[in-house]
């Protein structure tokens, strides 16, 4: 089945400058890449996707860039915020049965 | 709208006890999802619902079993608990089978 590493485990940044989280994945046949964060107590929520037909998508300060040849995509924030500190979680779609493939998750921390 | 809704949020359960984890969504989508989350872990799937009437395992299936009621709701059962079901369990729905997912807020259960 899909198996998704996700590095680094800890980030921790300065307020304001920017955060890299990195992905691979190693189902060739996978197709949707989406980014979830979850602050504590609560569920993961959807803050950005990309689809394999596209190497990069931004939403404000958020972006996500995928290269499909080497399997592994990223997420993207500039001019972290106190509010972006929370885990970070990648996941890869590879159609069928599986669902969703999460990766283990990276705990942001933005220092003030 | 309310989005995905679950209930319990905690739950202490003793060895061989039952129970069922309630979840249901108002946003009309055809396709539920159970995960448990464990620390380090990142989400696993346990059990889908691609369409109403259908259900199908996921990774994680054993000690677990189902119910699509119907379109909105998606039940979770444990039919005799064991302490390596301690866990988070979340609850996701989305428009179709490559939509993007949305969570719940989780049940947190411990099974001493």
């Amino acid at each position: 089945g899909e198996n998704v590493e996700q590095h680094p485990s800890t980030l921790s940044v300065q307020e304001g400058d920017s955060a890299v989280i990195k992905c691979t994945y190693s189902d060739s046949a996978s197709n949707y890449f989406p980014w979830y964060k979850q602050e504590l107590g609560k569920g993961p929520q959807l803050i950005i996707d990309i689809r394999s037909n596209v190497g990069e998508k931004k939403d404000q300060r958020i972006a996500v860039t995928l290269n499909k040849t080497a399997k592994h995509f990223s997420l993207h924030i500039t001019e972290t915020q106190p509010e972006d500190s929370a885990v970070y979680f990648c996941a890869a779609w590879r159609g069928g049965a599986d669902g969703l493939t999460f990766g283990k998750g990276t705990h942001l921390i933005i220092q003030p | 709208n309310a989005g995905v809704t679950q209930t319990p949020k905690f739950q202490v359960l003793k060895t061989g006890q039952s129970m069922t984890l309630q979840c249901a969504q108002d946003m009309n989508h055809n396709s539920m999802y159970w995960y448990r989350q464990d620390p380090g872990m990142g989400l696993r799937l346990i059990y889908y619902s691609a369409s109403e009437g259908t259900t199908d395992k996921g990774e994680v299936p054993n000690g677990y079993n189902v119910s699509r009621l119907n379109k909105r709701e998606f039940s979770l059962r444990l039919e005799s608990a064991a302490p390596s079901q301690t866990s988070v369990y979340f609850c996701a729905s989305s428009t179709d089978y490559l939509g993007e997912q949305y969570f719940g807020p989780g049940t947190r259960l411990t099974v001493t």
